[in-house]
């Protein structure tokens, strides 16, 4: 099956421990995307990749960290800088940056004591 | 990018259209509509998009006014599986692929 596969679906860390998420979709997409979802909000965007060995920050990106050194993977690392971690983080990605369609993965939930 | 304005929440029973309004009052002429719904604890799904006429695929069907200052999902019979919360934005098609999704407006499907 093709798609975007995220995991884990749960992840426990302590504070001032670096985490990274991972991200990695079959669908032969150019770009991906790295989401946080607070409780009852919209998402917002941290980083972006357009295409292999490029990528962008997004609104939020600070304290956050990312790779995209194969087009199928783009791993999210949560810092200790970070001061809100915990979060839901959501990964998509689309044929080309200008596409209209993102496809998501289904999301990680990241908790930080 | 324009900002758009949905309702909060909305209640629409078993098998009866669910008709979501989103106003976008500063949309440019470049600028679709377009749809994402979001099932409880899951990635956000698409569902639909537009530029000035009114669009119909599977899922949806979206109606955008004349003047483009406001649009409406209409999913034509709602089921239990359909209560999520839906996502209005309005996005150029040379804003890289931004999606700035806000609150949205939590549908509730009751049987």
């Amino acid at each position: 099956d093709g798609g975007i596969t995220q995991s884990p679906k749960y992840l426990f860390r302590k504070e001032g421990q670096n985490v990274t998420l991972s991200c990695e979709q079959n669908l032969n997409h150019d770009a991906m995307y790295w989401y946080r979802q607070d409780p009852g909000q919209g998402l917002r965007l941290i980083y972006y990749s357009q295409i292999v060995n490029d990528f962008q920050k997004g609104d939020i990106a600070e304290g956050y960290s990312v790779s995209r050194e194969k087009k199928e993977s783009f791993p999210l690392t949560v810092t200790s800088a970070q001061k809100n971690p915990t979060a839901f983080y959501l990964c998509a990605s689309s044929l080309r940056h200008d596409s209209y369609e993102q496809y998501f993965g289904p999301g990680t939930r990241l908790t930080v004591t | 990018d324009a900002k758009t304005t949905q309702p909060t929440s909305m209640d629409c029973a078993e098998g009866r259209a669910a008709n979501l309004p989103c106003n976008h009052s500063t949309i440019s002429g470049n600028e679709y509509v377009y749809w994402y719904r979001q099932i409880h604890s899951q990635g956000p799904q698409y569902i639909i998009h537009g530029l000035k006429n009114n669009e119909t695929n599977e899922m949806a069907s979206l109606i955008i006014t004349e003047d483009r200052k406001s649009s409406t999902l209409i999913l034509p019979h709602a089921t239990l599986r359909d209560t999520a919360v839906y996502y209005c934005i309005v996005r150029a098609t040379n804003a890289g692929n931004m999606l700035t999704f806000g609150g949205g407006t939590r549908l509730m499907v009751k049987p």
